[in-house]
């Protein structure tokens, strides 16, 4: 079966740094989403990976190895209005989205 | 209006009553989507158009029909709600179905199927 694994909730502090992992068991391999969702909001797109590496964005990076099925979104400088859940999805053989759980992210002051 | 719009923004609806949600973009997107989400599940895809005249069972179709009569609207229906619908529904676009773009979403439509 399709499988997306991240970690149901972390918390970190205002200014700092946090990493948040997917790891994906799909059918096929088309690319990685990373989406960011406020409570109570629709899904925005925050990134996108379908080669091995880093790709950076302002504050925030995504890094992905197809050889071991994982990825993860770097926060860097956090502001308190980063506070929501991070989605990972992975585009299977058919180009439809395999979603996780989400992680939902607090910032503490 | 820009992107994507959903209505009704929430509803309560009696089990056995029959339901539409609609949905609409501007953005001239080919490929719409269906989703439910669930607290402590991920997106779930319901049904997709890839483009005007035709539609697709995503992973959990039971209970809902679609139909895509042109390039804008994607309504969602209910035939007979049950309780187990009860869920937030989200809408969503792109370009193309094999656009590894991005997929935009609508706002959300909140369903309290009692």
């Amino acid at each position: 079966g399709q499988n997306i694994d991240q970690p149901t909730e972390m918390t970190a502090t205002e200014g700092a740094i946090v990493q948040i992992n997917c790891t994906y068991q799909t059918s096929g391999f088309n690319g990685l989403f990373w989406y960011q969702q406020h409570a109570g909001e629709a899904p925005t797109f925050l990134s996108y990976n379908v080669l091995d590496g880093l790709e950076e964005k302002g504050r925030f990076s995504s890094f992905l190895s197809r050889s071991k099925g994982y990825s993860y979104l770097l926060l860097k400088e956090l502001q308190m209005k980063d506070s929501a859940s991070y989605l990972c999805a992975v585009m299977d053989s058919n180009y439809q989205l395999i979603w996780g759980a989400g992680t939902k992210l607090i910032i503490k002051p | 209006i820009a992107g994507i719009t959903q209505a009704p923004t929430s509803q309560i609806l009696a089990a056995g009553r029959r339901m539409t949600l609609r949905c609409t973009q501007d953005m001239r997107h080919n490929a719409m989507y269906w989703y439910r989400q669930d607290l402590g599940l991920g997106l779930r895809l319901i049904h997709y158009s890839n483009t005007a005249g035709t539609t697709g069972k995503g992973e959990v179709p039971d209970g809902y029909s679609v139909s895509r009569a042109n390039t804008d609207d994607f309504p969602l229906t209910l035939a007979s709600a049950v309780p187990s619908q009860t869920s937030v529904y989200f809408c969503a676009s792109s370009a193309r179905v094999t656009d590894t773009d991005t997929q935009y979403f609508g706002p959300g439509t909140r369903l309290t199927v009692l």
